[in-house]
């Protein structure tokens, strides 16, 4: 059974880093995008960016200024660094899992971090 | 980007009612249209990918159609554990994008 759990710190103050990290449990790592998506408080879902086992990235451009997304491929876990926060930054934090190829979907999800951006 | 549009924004509906929710792209998307369900303080559950493939688990009575720029949710018999934010989302082309949700509420 595939599980994605998810950790890193929940509260930050302006101009901080948010960073994240994601572990994969129970499946391969290979052959998959590995992704961090965002809500917040009341509003809809925000895709921020992707990372294939190859390395290659693909970042929302609205945030790409500020995003980083990793691999640890030797512990099976991705990350993501995000500068320069601020109060529009504050959101639920998912990460999820994308079989490649056709038929495209975010089969798996973590559990969702708060992150609260407050001075 | 791919824009995407839900209708309608919230619905008010019965046990046993049969529901349709509606996606529309800004462009054309094929058929890469998938489907969640999001139940308060909650990830999001994928439903159906593909447009039309349900999940493993998923019961019979979600469906989804459509194709191009068109797409439809379907639940034939509501029921209790039902109730929750529904949104689409493409996966035609980049940046990702998710449909601002219908929120299915008694």
């Amino acid at each position: 059974q595939v599980q994605l759990q998810q950790w890193g710190a929940g509260l930050l103050k302006p101009s901080e880093t948010l960073s994240l990290t994601c572990a994969v449990k129970g499946g391969p790592f290979s052959d998959y995008y590995w992704i961090w998506i965002r809500q917040p408080p009341g509003k809809g879902l925000e895709w921020i960016g992707d990372i294939s086992y190859g390395e290659t990235t693909n970042y929302n451009p609205t945030l790409k200024s500020r995003v980083t997304i990793s691999t640890d491929t030797s512990k099976n876990q991705f990350s993501l660094k995000l500068t320069s926060v601020t109060a529009a930054d504050t959101a639920v934090y998912y990460c999820a899992r994308a079989p490649k190829g056709l038929a495209g979907r975010f089969d798996y999800w973590g559990q969702g971090t708060q992150v609260t951006v407050s001075s | 980007d791919i824009q995407l549009t839900q209708s309608p924004s919230f619905l008010s509906a019965s046990v046993g009612d049969r529901v349709t929710i509606t996606c529309r792209a800004s462009q054309g998307i094929s058929i890469d249209l998938a489907w969640y369900q999001q139940k308060p303080g909650k990830a999001p559950k994928l439903l159906v990918y593909a447009a039309s493939t349900l999940q493993s688990g998923v019961p019979s009575r979600f469906s989804g159609s459509g194709a191009g720029t068109e797409f439809t949710l379907t639940i034939s018999s509501l029921q209790p554990e039902d109730f929750a934010t529904y949104y689409c989302q493409q996966l035609n082309s980049y940046p990702r994008t998710f449909g601002p949700g219908t929120k299915v509420d008694i």
